[in-house]
């Protein structure tokens, strides 16, 4: 089975600043999707950035990237010139690439809090 | 609609209520997955659709935990006789196929007393 982990359960950084938040995953799977998922207090998960696994270039969308290690199993995101709305929580998720269900499996969140 | 629709946003019942939770997956959306968050924790998959079918009930964490979806579309999760660990956020989310980016709803929230 695949596991998800997030270590770190609280980040701060100061707007404008950039942070990193950290997630480690396990599979012995070769073809696999890697995601940042961002949930507001409003609850609704929303897609950050996607990184597919036969891919080695790193996923990038605008102020979010993403440092993808194969070999380590580390997936983790990086947020440049924090902004006070990108305040929630990060969950770091895994989808299979095989198989006739795509669930995600989630870690258990960090939560960002984005000091003005 | 533009995005998954659940409803109700908050549910309250008490310990013992039959419980039935909805979700309008985005029109022409071919998979759909419940998924159970407990609070301060990742959501957890229980079940995934693809049209009517359920192809996967592995994550349902008892038989009191029953999901349909009759005509590929509408799908109802629905709790028989509730406990308080059955209190969390339950999210839908839809995709146009397995492959593709999955859109959540915003979850109903249920409290058990």
């Amino acid at each position: 089975a695949q596991t998800v982990t997030q270590s770190q359960p609280e980040m701060s950084v100061q707007e404008a600043e950039t942070v990193t938040l950290s997630c480690t995953y396990d599979t012995s799977e070769s073809d696999y999707y890697l995601f940042w998922y961002k949930q507001p207090p409003s609850r609704q998960m929303i897609l950050v950035i996607r990184q597919e696994a036969y891919k080695q270039q790193n996923a990038t969308e605008n102020r979010f990237s993403v440092n993808f290690q194969k070999a380590a199993k580390s997936f983790s995101l990086k947020i440049s010139d924090s902004q006070l709305g990108d305040a929630a929580m990060y969950f770091c998720a895994y989808r299979s690439g095989t198989g006739a269900n795509s669930k995600l499996t989630f870690g258990k969140g960090i939560t960002l809090s984005v000091r003005p | 609609g533009a995005g998954v629709s659940q409803s109700p946003r908050y549910k309250v019942a008490k310990r013992g209520q039959d419980v039935a939770l909805r979700c309008d997956p985005i029109s022409g959306h071919v998979s759909l997955f419940w998924y159970q968050q407990a609070l301060g924790q990742g959501p957890e998959f229980l079940t995934y659709f693809q049209n009517e079918a359920q192809l996967d009930k592995s994550g349902l964490p008892s038989d009191r935990f029953f999901a349909e979806r009759p005509e590929g579309s509408v799908s109802t999760l629905k709790i028989q006789r509730t406990q308080q660990e059955d209190s969390a956020v339950y999210l839908c989310a839809s995709s146009l196929d397995r492959a593709t980016e999955a859109f959540f709803g915003q979850g109903t929230r249920l409290t058990v007393v």
